[in-house]
């Protein structure tokens, strides 16, 4: 199972809306989640299930979608939240693919 | 606290092997499937293997397969990832990572520091 994350690079300011899609080559239903990698550092679980917020993580984080189509919005954009971020699948133990990433850098 | 933390990486050459730890703490590490996800200088993730909590099954990328070997010690808590036959698109940075429940539908909630494994001559 592929996955496309568009768009790979993306800059925004703080305060914005910005939302990051990743597309499945098949239906997954619901066996996606987010991460936020900081360079340097190992990547942290945001969203699973498609659109539940990890513990701790804060509410300007959303996540929907199924089957083929899913969405990470951060509804507006702080400081911290600049960072380079994937979709997953957790779908079949063929591959729990990684989509490419989505790198968000400060405009 | 919960906690991974991986050891074992380094330089080797070509053609060489290696074996990964990762010692986990702070959770019942029988009861969850574990992976390591690997990333190259500047690339992106990669999952690499991944194995059930009883170690009974395991399951390979197929850039991998037939090369690495994933197993675990649930007396000792902890995650091995043998390495043979290295080549240098092996070179990156390698995480163990924690599978979640049926809830989270496994997504990986808990990761390790990571440790860098370099395949150069």
């Amino acid at each position: 199972i592929q996955l496309t994350q568009s768009p790979s690079s993306l800059s925004a300011s703080v305060g914005d809306r910005v939302t990051i899609t990743c597309r499945a080559s098949q239906g997954i239903s619901s066996y996606l989640a987010w991460y936020q990698q900081k360079p340097g550092k190992a990547p942290k679980l945001l969203i699973y299930a498609a659109s539940t917020l990890q513990s701790g993580v804060p509410s300007r984080f959303s996540g929907s979608g199924s089957g083929t189509d899913f969405t990470l919005t951060i509804s507006s954009l702080q400081p911290e939240d600049f960072a380079t971020y994937y979709c997953q699948q957790l779908n079949s133990y063929l591959g729990y693919t990684f989509g490419q990433g989505t790198k968000l850098e400060i405009k | 606290e919960v906690q991974l933390v991986e050891s074992g990486g380094g330089l080797v050459q070509p053609g060489g092997s290696l074996r990964l730890s990762c010692a986990a703490s702070g959770f019942t590490f029988s009861s969850y499937a574990m992976s390591w996800v690997r990333q190259a200088p500047g690339k992106g993730l990669e999952w690499v293997s991944a194995i059930s909590g009883s170690g009974g099954s395991t399951y390979y990328a197929d850039s991998v397969k037939g090369r690495f070997t994933i197993s675990r010690d649930n007396s000792k808590n902890t995650l091995y990832l043998q390495m043979n036959s290295l080549r240098a698109e092996d070179t990156a940075v390698y995480y163990c990572a924690k599978a979640g429940t049926t809830v989270t539908k496994g997504a990986f909630d808990i990761w390790g520091q990571g440790t860098m494994v370099t395949v150069s001559s």
